[in-house]
């Protein structure tokens, strides 16, 4: 079975300065994408970025970008010019596939990103 | 943002009454979940449904029942409230050409 694991349950961070967020999984599979969300007080879940195992191209969105290390397992995610608005829980995710088509997101615990002013 | 709704927002509710939690989508995806999230963990499948009357199990869905009787529509039912089903329930869908799951604002339900 996937895990996903993040090991920082806490990070604080300069407003203005770049902050990276660790995630690491556990798979058999050679395919499969890779997801952050964030979820700030509002409780609502927001899909952050997304990187497809195949790819061997870094995701980026504007301030937030990956490093995907296939061979390692490991996906963190990289938050530049960090500002207020982005302190939040950040929730690293797997997809697996449930059957043909259909799949579920296995979660890590997350973590905590405080920015300071 | 997708159309999602969830309602009721927030539940109180005491042990053993039935509670039905609603999830309503306007993007006409085929594939639609529950999930719980508990504090230390992330998010947790309860039940999913990859289309009208089909239905499945996921990996916490002992106490839970599902229902899809329109494309829109998502129902999920705790017969019998316990208070270990205190917890934030998100409903989410997908489909389409990404398959990426977005979810709805959530519902913190508590059983006294």
């Amino acid at each position: 079975a996937q895990t996903v694991t993040q090991s920082q349950p806490e990070m604080s961070v300069q407003e203005a300065e770049t902050v990276t967020l660790s995630c690491t999984y556990d798979t058999s599979e050679s395919d499969y994408y890779l997801f952050w969300y964030k979820q700030p007080p509002s409780r609502q879940m927001i899909l952050v970025i997304r990187q497809e195992a195949y790819k061997q191209q870094n995701a980026t969105e504007n301030r937030f970008s990956v490093n995907f290390q296939k061979a390692a397992k490991s996906f963190s995610l990289k938050i530049s010019d960090s500002q207020l608005g982005d302190a939040a829980m950040y929730f690293c995710a797997y997809r697996s596939e449930l059957s043909s088509s259909n799949y579920q997101l296995i979660w890590g615990a997350g973590t905590k990103l405080i920015i300071k002013p | 943002d997708a159309g999602i709704t969830q309602s009721p927002r927030h539940k109180v509710t005491e042990t053993g009454t039935p509670v039905t939690l609603r999830c309503h989508q306007t993007e006409n995806h085929r594939y639609m979940y529950w999930y719980r999230q508990d504090p230390g963990h992330g998010l947790r499948l309860i039940h999913y449904s990859y289309g009208v009357k089909d239905t499945d199990k996921g990996e916490v869905s002992d106490g839970y029942s599902v229902s899809r009787s329109k494309t829109e529509d998502f129902l999920l039912t705790l017969e019998s409230a316990t208070s270990s089903q205190t917890s934030v329930y998100f409903c989410a869908i997908s489909g389409g050409r990404t398959d990426t799951q977005y979810f709805g604002p959530g519902t913190r339900l508590t059983v006294l």
